[in-house]
């Protein structure tokens, strides 16, 4: 099983608005990652969590606001959005176990937001 | 310019017709990894790269990596409209740092019926 899922598919917030997405994976894969997608355009990483752990925050803006409650689990809390933030959000995970081999990274189907 | 040069950027190919999309870095390529994406969805990991003039394949596509690690190819064989969509490459440039791969500007690939 290579699935990484992620829910909601689709979300559109007001900037004053708070909200999650969220990601799940159930492969045993100790390191996970947020990234953004605008259109045209391949993934920017945001953040990625080994061993649970923040290890890479890409000076990414503090309303963006990453938690890792368990190996599985990977949020993203979303505060005082702006309209510019509207992108696809792909959550990915690896096995990431070890910090200089290579692994592939999976990737969930993405949250498509919109900010107005 | 891009540390990761893709090409080409679109590709229009006749059903049933081969075709070829290539990355190329002037780095050594630790890890080059090769996705599929179609619009709006997340991306398909098709194959990984690691080691000078590796070659995999599953079902039509096969990629290689060349001897020198610095370039890739994606060669599909007799194209079918499932294969449309955009091919993205990623790679590992620093042994180190493998969880920050860059990112290739993608390849559209259209199939015409």
């Amino acid at each position: 099983d290579t699935e990484v899922t992620q829910t909601p598919k689709h979300l559109v917030m007001g900037m004053t608005n708070k909200k999650s997405l969220k990601c799940e994976q159930h492969m045993g894969h100790r390191a996970m990652y947020w990234y953004k997608q605008k259109a045209k355009k391949p993934p920017e990483l945001m953040f990625v969590y080994s061993y649970e752990k923040l290890s890479i925050n890409e000076s990414v803006p503090s309303r963006f606001s990453p938690e890792c409650p368990n190996s599985s689990l990977l949020n993203l809390h979303l505060h005082a959005l702006q309209p510019e933030d509207s992108a696809l959000y792909l959550c990915a995970s690896s096995q990431g176990d070890q910090p200089s081999s290579s692994y592939e990274q999976y990737f969930g189907p993405g949250t498509r937001l919109t900010v107005t | 310019s891009q540390e990761l040069e893709q090409s080409p950027q679109s590709l229009i190919v006749q059903e049933g017709k081969n075709l070829t999309i290539n990355c190329t870095s002037s780095k050594t390529l630790y890890g080059l990894y090769w996705y599929k994406q179609k619009y709006g969805e997340g991306l398909i990991f098709l194959m990984m790269l690691q080691k000078g003039g590796e070659e995999k394949s599953h079902e039509k596509i096969t990629a290689k990596l060349d001897e020198k690690k610095q370039q890739s190819s994606l060669h599909i064989t007799a194209s079918q409209p499932s294969h449309a969509g955009i091919y993205l490459c990623g790679a590992d440039i620093a042994r180190a740092s493998n969880y920050q791969l860059i990112w290739g500007a993608g390849t559209k690939l259209i199939i015409k019926p």
